[in-house]
């Protein structure tokens, strides 16, 4: 079974509009990480967020929100007034364990392509 | 601090030819990666290493090897190159066990085609 799925290939949005990017998990850890990762067209992975499993607060980093949801495994990214630069591939992925247990093995799923449109 | 820098940026080989690919990090952290990103299949790890002389395998690891000599540096080195291995290779970096929450420094990539 799939660790992370990320059902939307490719995604259109409207600039200025916010726009929410799937993910799902699948583990039987209780404590785990999640991360979101931009990867632009110049290919470099740029970490925007991180929910881990006990935070009881939803993350926040600038204009990105992580909508973590435990009981439905759920872990959807929220951008909010899309910009043309927002046009990348985003990348969910999760690391399984306690944190100080360290971030080396993270599981990525394949990823959504977001298109802003002017 | 110049980060994860990974060598070279791109590289063309012959099937059968090897080749290390080089990775270093100027931040003291204490555990490394390497990942292999293919057409719509994401990240996928390769190995990882934990600290200097601790390596193990992740998830894809055949055909590859590497070692960890320094806390520096993360050589991955592929014995005989073969065109299913032709991909674009991430290397990573990121604090270990002293520091709870922490992410992932990736490196540029290396862009690795085999004929």
């Amino acid at each position: 079974a799939q660790k992370i799925t990320q059902t939307q290939p490719g995604m259109f949005v409207q600039e200025k509009e916010a726009v929410t990017l799937d993910c799902t998990y699948d583990t039987s850890d209780q404590s785990y990480g999640l991360f979101w990762y931009k990867q632009p067209s110049s290919g470099e992975m740029i970490f925007l967020i991180y929910q881990g499993s006990y935070d009881e607060q939803n993350a926040t980093e600038g204009r990105y929100s992580l909508n973590f949801q435990k009981a439905r495994k759920s872990a959807n990214l929220v951008i909010s007034a899309s910009q043309l630069g927002d046009s990348a591939m985003y990348f969910c992925a999760m690391r399984e364990g306690a944190a100080n247990f360290g971030n080396e093995k993270l599981t990525f799923g394949t990823g959504t392509r977001l298109t802003i449109i002017p | 601090n110049a980060g994860v820098t990974q060598t070279p940026k791109f590289q063309v080989l012959k099937t059968g030819q090897s080749m290390t690919l080089q990775c270093a990090q100027d931040m003291n952290h204490e555990y490394m990666s390497w990942y292999r990103q293919d057409p719509g299949m994401g990240l996928r790890l390769i190995h990882y290493s934990v600290g200097a002389g601790i390596t193990d395998q992740g998830e894809v690891p055949n055909g590859y090897n590497v070692s960890r000599s320094t806390t520096e540096d993360f050589p991955l080195r592929l014995l005989s190159a073969a065109p299913s291995q032709t991909s674009v290779y991430f290397c990573a970096s990121s604090y270990g066990l002293a520091v709870s929450y922490n992410e992932q420094f990736f490196g540029p990539g290396t862009r690795l085609t085999v004929l």
